[in-house]
C-alpha cells in the first residue's frame, strides 16, 4: 500500500563525510520527487527536487539522483555537517499540485 | 513573509470529544493541504483544497473528519468524535496554484487522544 519507501530508519555519518539517503517508489506514474528535511517540533522544509525527465539535480552540498528504471532515488550530502542532523523525508507526486506521497523518513545524525 | 501557521501546537483530549485544528496558509496560496503523521510512520495525505473547493479528499480516514476552508483563506479540520487512533501530528501545507510542486509546511498540531 505504501508507494514511497525509505528502508533505513536511521543513519550516522562522520562530519565531512558523505551521507547517502535512499528512497524507493512503486508507482511509475510519479513524475516529481522531492526531499524534505524536518527538525524536531517543526514542519518539513523543502530541500531539493527532481523531475522525472532528469536523472540528477544538484544544489550546493545536496545532490539528488533518480533511477527511473529501478524506481529509486537517493540524496547525497557532501560534506556532511552537524547542522544536517534531522529527519529526511522522500516524497513523490503525480502532476503539479497533487498530493505528495511520503516515505517514513530517515533520521540522519552527523557526528562532529 | 509569514509562513504557514497552525493552531494549537498541542491538543490533548479524551476519546469521544471534539477537536478543531486551524491552519493559516501563506497569503496568496490557493492550494492548501492537510497531512497526518502517526508516530514513526509516513506523512499521509488527508485532503487538498484549491481556494475554498475540495480538490481531493481521498485521504480522509472516515466521516468523523470534516475539513472546511470558508472564503478560501484559513482552513479548519474537525475531528468528532475523536478516537484513540486519531492521535498523531497534523500538518498543513500550502502552495501557489502555478507552482504546486513545492508545498510549504506548517509546524504541525500534535493531537493526543486519551
Amino acid at each position: 500500500d505504501q508507494q514511497v519507501k525509505q528502508n533505513s530508519p536511521s543513519l550516522s555519518v562522520q562530519e565531512g563525510r558523505i551521507s547517502i539517503l535512499n528512497c524507493d517508489y512503486t508507482n511509475s506514474m510519479f513524475d516529481y520527487f522531492l526531499w524534505y528535511k524536518k527538525y524536531p517540533a517543526e514542519g518539513p522544509t523543502f530541500l531539493i527536487s527532481i523531475s522525472s525527465i532528469k536523472d540528477k539535480n544538484e544544489d550546493g552540498r545536496f545532490t539528488v539522483f533518480l533511477n527511473k528504471s529501478a524506481k529509486h532515488l537517493s540524496l547525497h550530502i557532501v560534506p556532511s555537517q552537524p547542522g544536517d542532523s534531522a529527519v529526511y523525508f522522500c516524497a513523490a507526486s503525480q502532476n503539479t499540485g497533487n498530493q505528495f506521497y511520503f516515505g517514513t523518513g530517515t533520521s540522519l545524525t552527523v557526528i562532529p | 513573509e509569514a509562513g504557514v501557521t497552525q493552531f494549537p501546537s498541542h491538543s490533548v483530549i479524551e476519546k469521544g470529544q471534539t477537536v478543531t485544528l486551524r491552519c493559516d496558509p501563506i497569503s496568496g496560496h490557493d492550494n492548501l493541504y492537510w497531512y497526518r503523521r502517526v508516530m514513526g510512520k509516513e506523512i499521509k495525505f488527508l485532503l487538498h483544497f484549491v481556494k475554498e473547493s475540495k480538490q481531493d479528499e481521498s485521504g480522509m480516514p472516515n466521516n468523523r473528519f470534516l475539513a472546511e476552508r470558508t472564503g478560501g483563506t484559513y482552513s479548519t479540520l474537525k475531528v468528532q468524535p475523536a478516537e484513540l487512533e486519531d492521535s498523531g501530528v497534523y500538518f498543513c501545507a500550502s502552495s501557489q496554484v502555478w507552482d504546486g510542486y513545492e508545498q510549504f509546511f506548517g509546524p504541525g498540531t500534535r493531537l493526543t487522544v486519551l
